[in-house]
């Protein structure tokens, strides 16, 4: 069965600093990829995916993941944190189209002025 | 694009009532919703896979007689939560796949459910 590991439940960073979540998947085959992020009581935001086309994704909000097949990783970074982006980010994966999303634990990110 | 809304928002219902939650796709449709269901701190767990005109799939645990799940058109599924009771108290959330691009999920806002 597929997997979805994040590595950290809790990231604290200074404003201004980088931000790096990780994501590891377990998969065979390379699967479609995303991050996502929840704002408290609210639903997820898409903020990039991968679907096998250029391994570097740019998404909203300055984020950007970069697919790594040998590592089986597609960590979110962000140069300078924002104290916008204090948020819960979801690293998700799903091995085709249509088929359900397998989520990581989650990473909750604190930013600090 | 991509908009999916959830009504209601938040509701508090007393202990061995039933309520409806409607999943919509505003600007496109979709031919598969899934529900989840998130407790405080935790990730999404998957609760079932609703096709538009066919029964929902739901996943080894989930109480389909508990919750009812409807899918009546391409822009709208239901979660129906029957005799709701405490435990069921949750953070409830759709998401939607559009069937031109299939393979990303657009989530609702969720809705919150607190059973007295």
């Amino acid at each position: 069965a597929q997997s979805v590991t994040q590595l950290g439940s809790h990231v604290s960073v200074s404003e201004g600093a980088l931000v790096l979540l990780r994501c590891n998947y377990s998969s065979s085959v390379p699967p479609y990829l995303f991050w996502y992020v929840q704002y408290p009581n609210q639903g997820l935001q898409l903020l990039l995916k991968y679907t096998s086309a250029a391994t570097l994704v740019k998404g909203i909000n300055g984020f950007e993941a970069e697919f790594k097949k040998s590592e089986t990783s597609f960590h979110l970074t962000k140069p300078s944190a924002h104290m916008s982006d204090a948020a819960e980010y979801f690293c998700a994966a799903t091995k085709a189209a249509g088929n359900k999303l397998t989520f990581g634990g989650g990473t909750r990110v604190l930013v600090k002025p | 694009g991509a908009v999916v809304s959830q009504h209601p928002s938040r509701v508090i219902c007393k202990s061995g009532t039933s309520v409806k939650i409607e999943c919509r796709s505003l600007d496109f449709q979709a031919t598969t919703m899934f529900w989840y269901r998130q407790f405080p701190k935790q990730s999404l767990m998957l609760m079932a896979t609703s096709n538009e005109g066919s029964k929902a799939t739901y996943e080894q645990g989930v109480e389909k007689d508990k919750f009812l799940i409807n899918h009546a058109s391409l822009t709208l599924s239901t979660l129906t939560v029957t005799s709701a009771h405490p435990e069921d108290s949750s953070f409830y959330i759709c998401s939607a796949r559009d069937r031109g691009i299939g393979e990303t999920q657009y989530f609702g806002p969720g809705t919150r459910l607190l059973v007295l």
